[in-house]
């Protein structure tokens, strides 16, 4: 089975200030890694995805994250944060011949002037 | 435009009283899932189907129920049977050639009074 744990559970971070939301997996296959946002009481839209290939991704919204086979990691990352960056942000695992998406517990970044 | 409605937005439910949360995709995609969300948790897994007329339980399927008469359609029932059904209820659909990648609708915000 897979698993994903975010380190941190709150990151502020003040505006226009780089950030970095820390991923790490457990898995004994091939995986795919994804990164989710949600916004308050709302569904989660995709940031990016790491299937194959290149292991620095860059998704929407100015973010990027690289996968790290060696440290087990997919860390997010965004050189220069917005206060619309607020929200809750979501690591997510799968084996690459499987169906389900296995969360992380989320990481709430607040971004303040 | 393409996308996944859930209806209602927000829902109140009296103890003892079964309550269904209604999830609908024009995607065409073949697999839809239902998760749960309570704060500091993450998602957690509900069931999920990969073609009309089949489903499967997750990891928290016990007093839950859904249907899948149609591609389009998705239905979860929250049973009287759930001991803690407040919660965030998410439902989510993905394309059969790209089980893993996930599309998720707005939520439901289920409150039992």
């Amino acid at each position: 089975a897979q698993s994903v744990t975010q380190l941190d559970s709150q990151v502020p971070v003040f505006e226009e200030a780089p950030v970095e939301l820390r991923c790490n997996y457990s898995s004994s296959v091939s995986v795919y890694l994804f990164w989710y946002v949600q916004y308050p009481n709302q569904g989660l839209q995709l940031l990016l995805k790491y299937l194959s290939g290149s292991t620095l991704v860059k998704g929407i919204n100015g973010f990027e994250a690289e996968f790290n086979k060696s440290q087990t990691s997919f860390h997010l990352r965004k050189p220069s944060v917005h206060i619309s960056d607020t929200a809750e942000y979501f690591c997510a695992v799968s084996a690459n011949s499987g169906y389900a998406l296995n969360f992380g517990k989320g990481t709430s970044l607040l971004v303040t002037p | 435009d393409g996308g996944i409605t859930q209806s209602p937005k927000y829902l109140f439910r009296k103890e003892g009283q079964n309550v269904t949360l209604s999830c609908e995709q024009n995607l065409n995609h073949d697999a839809m899932y239902w998760y749960r969300q309570d704060p500091g948790q993450g998602l957690r897994l509900i069931y999920y189907s990969q073609i009309v007329n089949d489903f499967q339980k997750g990891d928290i399927a016990e007093g839950y129920s859904v249907s899948r008469e149609k591609k389009e359609s998705f239905p979860l029932t929250v049973t009287s049977a759930q001991k803690n059904p407040t919660a965030f209820y998410l439902c989510a659909s993905s394309m059969r050639s790209s089980y893993n990648e996930q599309f998720f609708g707005p939520g439901t915000r289920l409150t039992v009074l």
